[in-house]
């Protein structure tokens, strides 16, 4: 079966840190990976999308990559922020034999809390 | 523009009862989706539109039917509401399916099925 897994479900960092968030996939196959940010009580906003030839991206402070190899994507967040505190997802798109992709499979997501 | 909106926020029904929940995004996207997400799980798809007239199921479509009414708007229905359904649901869109485009999320109807 295709699954995401997002350890750990909890990070408390002291603000300033850097600090990595992980996703883990089970097939290689895939179309492309997107993390997403989700704060309490609301919807998510996406931070970065990943496709399949692409080894990384970045935006900001934000900096994802994917090893297609490993089953592995990283989000890196660079001197964290009170304000960055939120639950980070990862989701996956990946390929099914006939060439076309599933939909989106979710991570069940990093709660994390940066202190002051 | 006021990108992908919801109605209701909040819903609480009692096990039996039918409602629709409206999704409604202003970005002339193509591809619309409806997601569940339970405590400590990620989210999961219910059903999804390609494009405007389509439909198809996802993962956890059973107790569920939409209706893409048009290009702009998606409705998910509980015909006879369960306990098990209790979750927050979310709309999503995306400019088409299988693109290179990201996923816009609302901002979530919280559902409790007594």
């Amino acid at each position: 079966k295709q699954e995401v897994t997002q350890i750990p479900a909890a990070l408390s960092v002291p603000e300033g840190e850097n600090l990595v968030l992980n996703c883990s996939f089970t097939d290689s196959a895939i179309y492309n990976l997107q993390w997403f940010r989700q704060d309490p009580g609301k919807g998510l906003t996406s931070l970065l999308l990943i496709q399949s030839s692409q080894r990384e991206q970045t935006s900001g402070r934000l900096n994802a990559s994917l090893d297609k190899s490993s089953g592995r994507s990283t989000l890196y967040i660079a001197a964290s922020q009170p304000g960055d505190s939120a639950t980070y997802l990862c989701a996956v798109r990946f390929l099914i034999s006939s060439g076309s992709a599933r939909q989106l499979t979710f991570g069940s997501g990093t709660q994390l809390t940066v202190l002051p | 523009n006021a990108g992908v909106t919801q109605t209701p926020k909040f819903q609480v029904l009692k096990t039996g009862q039918s409602m629709t929940l409206q999704c409604a995004q202003d970005m002339n996207h193509n591809s619309m989706y409806w997601y569940r997400q339970d405590p400590g799980m990620g989210l999961r798809l219910i059903y999804y539109s390609a494009s405007e007239g389509t439909t198809d199921k996802g993962e956890v479509p059973n107790g569920y039917n939409v209706s893409r009414l048009n290009k702009r708007e998606f409705s998910l229905r509980l015909e006879s509401a369960a306990p098990s359904q209790t979750s927050v649901y979310f709309c999503a869109s995306s400019p088409r399916e299988l693109s290179y485009n990201e996923q816009f999320f609302g901002p979530g109807t919280r559902l409790t099925v007594l």
